[in-house]
């Protein structure tokens, strides 16, 4: 059964650097085909992606952010990571974490996402 | 980058009907194209993947279709649990998703 879970720091400041981390169970980051993404939704609206990490370490980001996104990966512990620099209140959303599908490139299981509140 | 023009953003309809949603991609996307449901509080749902191709456990009133620039999706006698919104994402060239359309009863 394949599950994923996010974590994150809830509320933080302007200009601070959000730290995400996403643990997931039922496949495995080592596995050739595997990645591992983020999405994230600001309150009623629409949802964006931000970056790709895969088995091999390679990484996409969204051209529109890469400047300020850093995706890793914790294979043993099945974890991934995102890391978003110099937040501000356009940051605040529901940051999800889902898994590219297995001979496909969209996302088949999605987190339930964490709240993220970008808030001086 | 790839941009996806989803319309319309929000649509009314009668238990029963059916309704159609539309993305537009701004490039050819070689049938890369997957929807998603999406309850209020609830992570998305996948529904359809490579324009046409149910997911697992997605009822038969949905359907897709498209090539080239143009998809839609389809929800045939629409039924009260159908109350979402729903996402286009292509995944030809990275990931865009289009804006959403929120379905709800008339």
């Amino acid at each position: 059964q394949v599950t994923l879970k996010e974590s994150g720091p809830g509320i933080l400041q302007p200009s601070q650097t959000l730290s995400l981390a996403c643990s997931f169970s039922g496949f495995s980051l080592s596995t050739s085909g595997i990645c591992v993404s983020w999405i994230r939704q600001p309150s009623g609206k629409g949802l964006e992606w931000l970056a790709t990490i895969c088995w091999e370490d390679s990484k996409d980001y969204n051209p529109s952010l890469t400047n300020r996104l850093t995706i890793s990966k914790d294979t043993s512990n099945n974890q991934a990571f995102l890391k978003i620099t110099s937040v501000d209140t356009a940051d605040t959303a529901i940051y999800y974490c889902a898994r590219r599908a297995e001979g496909g490139d969209y996302f088949d299981y999605w987190g339930q996402g964490v709240m993220v509140t970008v808030s001086s | 980058d790839i941009q996806m023009t989803q319309s319309p953003p929000s649509l009314s309809a009668s238990l029963g009907d059916k309704v159609t949603i539309t993305c537009q991609a701004s490039q050819n996307i070689n049938k890369y194209i997957a929807w998603y449901q999406q309850k209020p509080g609830k992570a998305p749902r996948l529904l359809i993947r490579y324009t046409s191709t149910l997911d697992s456990g997605t009822p038969s009133r949905f359907s897709g279709s498209g090539s080239g620039r143009d998809y839609s999706f389809s929800i045939s006698n629409v039924e009260s649990e159908d109350i979402a919104s729903y996402y286009c994402l292509q995944y030809d060239n990275l990931w865009t998703f289009g804006g959403g359309t929120k379905l709800e009863l008339k």
